[in-house]
């Protein structure tokens, strides 16, 4: 069974330029996490969405970052414009159901900006 | 709003060794606690949950956990440390109201010298 798949895996911008990040949950998992994590710290939750609705964004700085998961499977994080503080590891993790304590996260992709 | 405190950012132990990571969480009611590993430039892996039911959880690669009500603790422990345990370990809580999102400790590096 293929696990949460992240693209790319790594990224390099300069501050000012947007960023995408894309996500493929574990298939028939219908609960979509995008995480944050700053270098040592623990993963931050951003945004959380059980199907194509986003049910939890209260993390996530709706000034320059948005997401979407227009057909509830694949997820794209966006951040427009990248700032020198939003280098860290983003990643996505799913689960069967809000309820299903177990989350498969993925390998993540680690920005830096310069 | 609940919360874990992982105890040493740094825990180094000799291979064959007895492993203590330390997790104390704060919750006024019971909490679903988990400990995540992460291997570099990996996402997080669940080792073990505590979902109230047993109080001494036991997870993959030998690895076990004791829920301790009156010390509000969720120690991980292995009785044998292996070099390929080496990686970052993380306790979560997941709140049980709101959105019930998991929370993350700020991480424990495990090194295993021969």
């Amino acid at each position: 069974e293929a696990g949460v798949v992240q693209s790319p895996r790594y990224k390099i911008i300069e501050k000012k330029q947007p960023v995408a990040f894309w996500c493929n949950p574990i298939s028939g998992h219908n609960t979509l996490y995008w995480y944050r994590q700053n270098l040592g710290q623990g993963p931050e939750l951003l945004i959380r969405y059980e199907n194509e609705e986003a049910v939890d964004d209260s993390q996530l700085p709706k000034d320059r970052f948005s997401a979407e998961r227009l057909k509830g499977v694949d997820s794209t994080l966006k951040i427009q414009p990248a700032e020198l503080g939003d280098s860290a590891v983003y990643l996505c993790a799913s689960s069967s159901g809000p309820e299903d304590n177990e989350q498969f996260f993925g390998p993540g992709t680690r920005l830096t900006v310069l | 709003a609940q919360s874990v405190t992982q105890l040493g950012s740094h825990v180094s132990v000799s291979e064959g060794a007895l492993v203590l990571l330390r997790c104390n969480y704060s919750s006024s009611v019971p909490p679903y606690l988990f400990w995540y590993v992460q291997y570099p430039n990996q996402g997080l892996q669940l080792l073990l949950k505590y979902t109230s039911a047993a109080t001494l959880v036991k997870g993959i690669n030998g690895f076990e956990a004791e829920f301790k009500k009156s010390e509000t603790s969720f120690h991980l422990t292995k009785p044998s440390a292996h070099m390929s345990d080496a990686a970052e370990y993380f306790c979560a809580v997941r709140e049980n109201t709101g959105f019930q999102k998991l929370v993350f400790g700020t991480g424990t590096r495990l090194l295993v010298s021969p």
